[in-house]
């Protein structure tokens, strides 16, 4: 089946640091986001990002599609980084997987002040 | 502009009752989609509508249903209410199908957190 594998799966930072999450997936990609999900259950949108390098303030996420993995960098934590991390990947479709995506378990992030 | 509207934010049922849940996607948002999280399984994807059909199904009983109207809004529906039924039910939308870039990404919405007892 497909497999999208985060990690790590917990990181725990004190404020100011820098960090990275991978999200690595069994096969091509159409699709693929990066998630903040808070406290309060929403998906926050991070990125939308198949492939190549985006920037977003202190967050920068790159897909390198060929090797099927996929970063999420965040520079200079503060305490409101903290949450749940989610990659979500739609696998080039074979067959029936047109518009759903999957997604990872997740890296939980706390960052300390 | 206004994101995805979920409702009911919060709802506790027992078993055997069943319950409807509503989501109006973005406006201009033509695919919506419902998805389900538990800590056990994690995010699971129910079904996706677009213009008032289903178009994809994800591994779930028939107990489990939706549909879309012409307007976009969706409802979902579970009859027959299990305990293992209690969870966080996400519903995200996007402009068109997801293989198309730049009308796929999903936006989701603060979802229905469901209580079976």
């Amino acid at each position: 089946g497909i497999q999208v594998e985060q990690s790590p799966p917990d990181l725990i930072l004190q404020e100011g640091a820098n960090s990275t999450l991978r999200c690595n997936f069994s096969d091509s990609v159409n699709n693929l986001q990066w998630f903040h999900q808070n406290p309060w259950g929403q998906l926050i949108n991070l990125f939308y990002i198949p492939s190549g390098t985006k920037q977003n303030g202190r967050l920068s996420a790159t897909t390198v599609a060929t090797e099927r993995y996929s970063l999420l960098y965040i520079s200079s934590s503060q305490t409101t980084d903290s949450g749940v991390y989610f990659c979500a990947v739609e696998i080039n479709p074979r067959g029936s997987t047109l518009g759903r995506l999957y997604f990872g378990r997740g890296t939980q992030l706390t960052v300390w002040p | 502009k206004a994101g995805v509207t979920q409702t009911p934010r919060y709802l506790i049922k027992t078993r055997g009752q069943q319950v409807t849940l509503s989501c109006s996607p973005i406006s201009g948002h033509r695919s919506v989609s419902w998805y389900q999280q538990t800590p056990g399984q994690g995010l699971q994807f129910l079904f996706e509508y677009f213009s008032e059909t289903q178009r994809n199904k994800g591994n779930f009983p028939g107990r489990f249903s939706g549909r879309q109207f012409s307007n976009s809004r969706s409802e979902m529906n579970v009859s027959t209410l299990e305990l293992g039924d209690s969870a966080l039910y996400l519903c995200a939308s996007s402009l068109g199908i997801l293989r198309v870039a730049n009308t796929g990404e999903l936006f989701f919405g603060e979802g229905s957190r469901l209580t079976v007892l």
